[in-house]
């Protein structure tokens, strides 16, 4: 059973260009999570999404960010016009349901380093 | 403003002895915590978790205690293990399942 896969592991994008970051969750999760760690900082959440929904994007820049999770396919995190602040590791988790009791697990992050 | 901190960056334990890591948390409203360990290059993986119902959780090595009143959690690993050299986060939520609320992590090193 793969666990939360997350591509690309590595993105390297210049100022004022777009980063799309892909998520898919773990098979029989509905439930996905974005969270972003800066450097030596812990992990902020983001955007909790169930399929077609953004239940809590709470944790998101109002602009340049948004995030879905269509019928099919991964959950996307897109970042337009990054700038070097964006710059951090973003991490997908998933879980079955939304209830404290159900783990959430995480994706190894995709690494965003903008020039 | 931190609502949960790790106020060591890092901590070294010789192998087979007690690691312990802390946690304060300022949020009272908090009544859900857990530990999650992260080696470089992977995401956090959970390791266990513990209510506000309880004082004490217990899980093979890993042994989770609350105390309520000082607001401090505490993950005690006994024996430590050279493999459980990693990054540990503490993380809490609320009644109302609000997004889990991480500290910054304290980077363990067990010395052989």
């Amino acid at each position: 059973n793969a666990g939360v896969m997350q591509n690309p592991r590595h993105l390297v994008r210049r100022r004022g260009q777009e980063a799309r970051l892909r998520c898919s969750p773990m098979k029989g999760h509905s439930h996905v999570y974005w969270y972003r760690q800066l450097p030596e900082e812990g992990l902020k959440f983001m955007v909790y999404l169930q399929k077609e929904n953004i239940i809590d994007e709470s944790g998101m820049p109002k602009e340049r960010f948004s995030a879905e999770f269509p019928k099919e396919g991964p959950s996307i995190l897109r970042i337009q016009q990054v700038v070097r602040g964006d710059s951090a590791a973003y991490f997908c988790a998933s879980s079955r349901a939304r209830d404290r009791g159900d783990t959430q697990y995480f994706g190894p992050g995709t690494r965003l380093t903008v020039l | 403003d931190q609502q949960v901190k790790q106020n060591s960056p890092s901590l070294s334990v010789q192998e087979g002895r007690i690691s312990i890591l802390n946690c304060d948390y300022t949020n009272s409203m908090f009544d859900y915590f857990l530990w999650y360990k992260k080696y470089p290059a992977e995401g956090p993986t959970f390791l266990i978790s513990i209510s506000s119902i309880k004082d004490k959780n217990e899980d093979g090595r890993f042994t989770v205690f609350l105390n309520k009143s000082a607001k401090h959690l505490s993950l005690h690993i006994v024996p430590s293990q050279p493999g459980d050299s990693a990054v540990y986060f503490c993380a809490a939520s609320d009644p109302r399942n609000t997004p889990l609320v991480f500290g910054k992590g304290t980077r363990l090193s067990v010395i052989a």
